[in-house]
């Protein structure tokens, strides 16, 4: 079945550094990722999202790219603040089984 | 549009015991998919029902299990509860647009703390 993996589990950055989040996934029928936040105390929130059929899609601060041959996409955030520091989740999904598989998350968090 | 909604928001128990958790969706929205999340270990994905039936079931034991109503609400159930079920349950709903994977709202979470 499919697997995705996250790194860093922790990311610390500048308050203004750009900061990266790493996802692979092992089946190359997944054409589907989104990504969440998830505040602390809070609920997971959709931040972005891409299907198969783009490589980048980009709001605002946030981006996101997919390599479909080496199976990775990324989370971007640019000119980082400190609202950002929560933890992000990837997932990846076939259409065929709707079903999302998790990464593990990773903590970001934005030093003053 | 109201959003997900989830009842109760706490909730203690003993070992032992049964717990019953409720999800009200968003409207219009069909599929409830349930997770569990401790610290430290991410989304653990329970089931996920659409249309009365599970149409997706993770690697949890017997003891969770859950029904979905005709209004698309839906309930899972924890029975002769142990003391790792505690965690804050989450369930998500989505449209189920035919062939596509949708967005998963999610609603606010009950913590469930077994004692």
């Amino acid at each position: 079945g499919e697997n995705v993996e996250q790194h860093p589990s922790t990311l610390s950055v500048q308050e203004g550094d750009s900061a990266v989040i790493k996802c692979t996934y092992s089946d190359s029928a997944s054409n589907y990722f989104p990504w969440y936040k998830q505040e602390l105390g809070k609920r997971p929130q959709l931040i972005i999202d891409i299907r198969s059929n783009v490589g980048e899609k980009k709001d605002q601060r946030i981006a996101v790219t997919l390599n479909k041959t080496a199976k990775h996409f990324s989370l971007h955030i640019t000119e980082t603040q400190p609202e950002d520091s929560a933890v992000y989740f990837c997932a990846a999904s076939m259409d065929s089984n709707y079903q999302l598989i998790w990464g593990a998350g990773t903590k970001l968090i934005i030093k003053p | 549009k109201a959003g997900v909604t989830q009842t109760p928001r706490y909730l203690i128990k003993t070992r032992g015991q049964q717990v019953t958790l409720s999800c009200s969706p968003i409207s219009g929205h069909r599929s409830v998919s349930w997770y569990q999340q401790t610290p430290g270990q991410g989304l653990q994905f329970l089931f996920e029902y659409f249309s009365e039936t599970q149409r997706n079931k993770g690697n949890f034991p017997g003891r969770f299990s859950g029904r979905q109503f005709s209004n698309s609400r839906s309930e899972m159930n924890v029975s002769t509860l142990e003391l790792g079920d505690s965690a804050l349950y989450l369930c998500a709903s989505s449209f189920n647009t035919v062939g596509v994977t949708d967005t998963q709202y999610f609603g606010p979470g009950t913590r469930l703390t077994v004692l």
